[in-house]
């Protein structure tokens, strides 16, 4: 099976745009979850979603939001970047079912806000 | 509040030696513990996990000790190599109910194995 992809890898934008950020789960899998993760902050849960459905949420600013399709594909938005919004956000894919909670991570998409 | 406290920060072991990374949780509603592996420009990936109803597992050179009581897990790395050199995080969440999907993770121990 192929793994988690996510696009772009890496991005450069400017303090006051908004971007728009691609994963694509594992075949099969329903649960997408997405991270942020900084050298200060360490990695952080911003949110879960689950057949199209936001599950669970982090403690985030409105500025970041999610959505996912039908094929469990998810993006994720962030707008009014800020410059503290560099960093590397990863998602993670799970079958989404209760007797699992594994997760398995794509290889993240690098922002830096200027 | 920080749920999942990670130690040691880092730690440096010589080729064949066995590091041992420690993990302490706070919130016993928890039922599921992984630890991840992390090398530079790549995203964690899952080394091995378990459930609250068994005490240890093993996954090849890696192990998992688990004290339900002490509310703490840590993992065991045996006859390290170089190549382990990297990132670990240990994690914490749930396997079912209204958190699923959600992990809470460890700062961070940063790996060094000598030849």
């Amino acid at each position: 099976k192929a793994g988690v992809t996510q696009t772009p890898r890496y991005l450069i934008k400017t303090r006051g745009q908004q971007v728009t950020l691609s994963c694509s789960p594992i075949s099969g899998h329903r649960s997408v979850s997405w991270y942020q993760q900084t050298p200060g902050q360490g990695l952080q849960f911003l949110f879960e979603y689950f057949s199209e459905t936001q599950r669970n949420k982090g403690n985030f600013p409105g500025r970041f939001s999610g959505r996912q399709f039908s094929n469990s594909r998810s993006e994720m938005n962030v707008s009014t970047l800020e410059l503290g919004d560099s960093a590397l956000y990863l998602c993670a894919s799970s079958p989404g079912l209760a007797g699992g909670g594994e997760q398995y991570f794509g290889p993240g998409t690098r922002l830096t806000v200027t | 509040q920080q749920q999942v406290k990670q130690s040691p920060q880092s730690l440096i072991v010589q080729k064949g030696g066995i590091p041992i990374i420690n993990c302490a949780y706070e919130n016993t509603a928890f039922d599921y513990f992984p630890w991840y592996q992390q090398f530079p420009g790549k995203g964690p990936a899952l080394l091995i996990a378990i459930r609250p109803d068994v005490s240890e597992k093993k996954e090849g050179r890696f192990t998992i000790s688990f004290n339900k009581s002490a509310k703490q897990f840590s993992l065991h790395i045996m006859d390290s190599q170089p190549g382990d050199s990297a990132t670990y995080f240990c994690a914490v969440g749930n396997a079912g109910g209204t958190s699923y999907g959600k992990l809470t993770f460890g700062q961070g121990t940063i790996l060094t194995v000598h030849p």
